[in-house]
């Protein structure tokens, strides 16, 4: 499997526009994570789904954020609009349970988000 | 809310000496993960630790769990400069309703 796959790797935009972000799980994973990563925070988890449904998005700094599984292999975290304070690195990570034993997280490339 | 505290949070070593990281965490937990990121790249999963007074050693690298005393250890033995990186260590809360809780990381420079 090529692991977890994050698009794009980096993204550019300017405050005020829409910003989507791509993952595409393991195949086989139930579980998906959204995190981000800055120097102030360190890593911090935004929502999670099990089997495609959100589980808790209680991470989700604003409503200006909204994350998305459509089905097992996809899922898009949207920033609307987007700000300057939401440049950070943005990682997906999936697992194959999240109850259980089975909960080590796999990640992904991450993107690189720089709003100016 | 589980806390996760690492120490320390910069290291600063020379080759070939021992070392090791902190890993407490606040609420009952029996699962751990260790985590390595090399600077501008993804978290690459080290070790899982999944009871009481597991073990597990790669290389240079062991850590251990007491959930006891809710501590992990990463002990580097003769330390590499290719062992510098940021070093996570994560905690499931056990109840699946958290995810994964990251400490801020150890930022571990090996020098020759």
């Amino acid at each position: 499997d090529a692991g977890v796959i994050q698009s794009p790797r980096h993204e550019v935009t300017e405050m005020g526009q829409e910003v989507t972000l791509r993952c595409k799980p393991i195949s086989g994973h139930n579980s998906l994570f959204w995190y981000r990563q800055t120097m102030m925070r360190g890593l911090e988890l935004l929502i999670y789904f099990n089997n495609n449904v959100p589980i808790d998005d209680s991470g989700m700094p604003e409503d200006r954020f909204s994350a998305k599984m459509p089905n097992a292999s996809f899922s898009t975290l949207k920033i609307q609009p987007s700000e300057p304070r939401d440049s950070a690195v943005y990682f997906c990570a999936s697992s194959l349970d999240f109850v259980g034993v089975n909960t080590e997280a796999f990640f992904g490339q991450g993107t690189r988000l720089t709003v100016v | 809310e589980l806390k996760v505290e690492q120490n320390p949070l910069f290291l600063s070593m020379q080759e070939g000496k021992n070392y090791t990281i902190y890993c407490n965490y606040s609420t009952t937990s029996d699962r751990l993960y260790w985590y390595r990121q090399d600077p501008g790249k993804s978290l690459e999963s080290l070790f899982v630790l999944l009871s009481n007074g597991a073990v597990k050693q790669e290389g240079r690298l062991m850590a251990s769990l007491d959930t006891k005393a809710r501590l992990s250890t990463l002990h580097i033995t003769a330390a590499v400069h290719d062992l510098s990186a940021t070093y996570f260590c994560a905690v499931d809360s056990g109840g699946g309703a958290d995810g994964l809780t990251f400490g801020k990381g150890t930022h571990l420079i090996i020098q020759p």
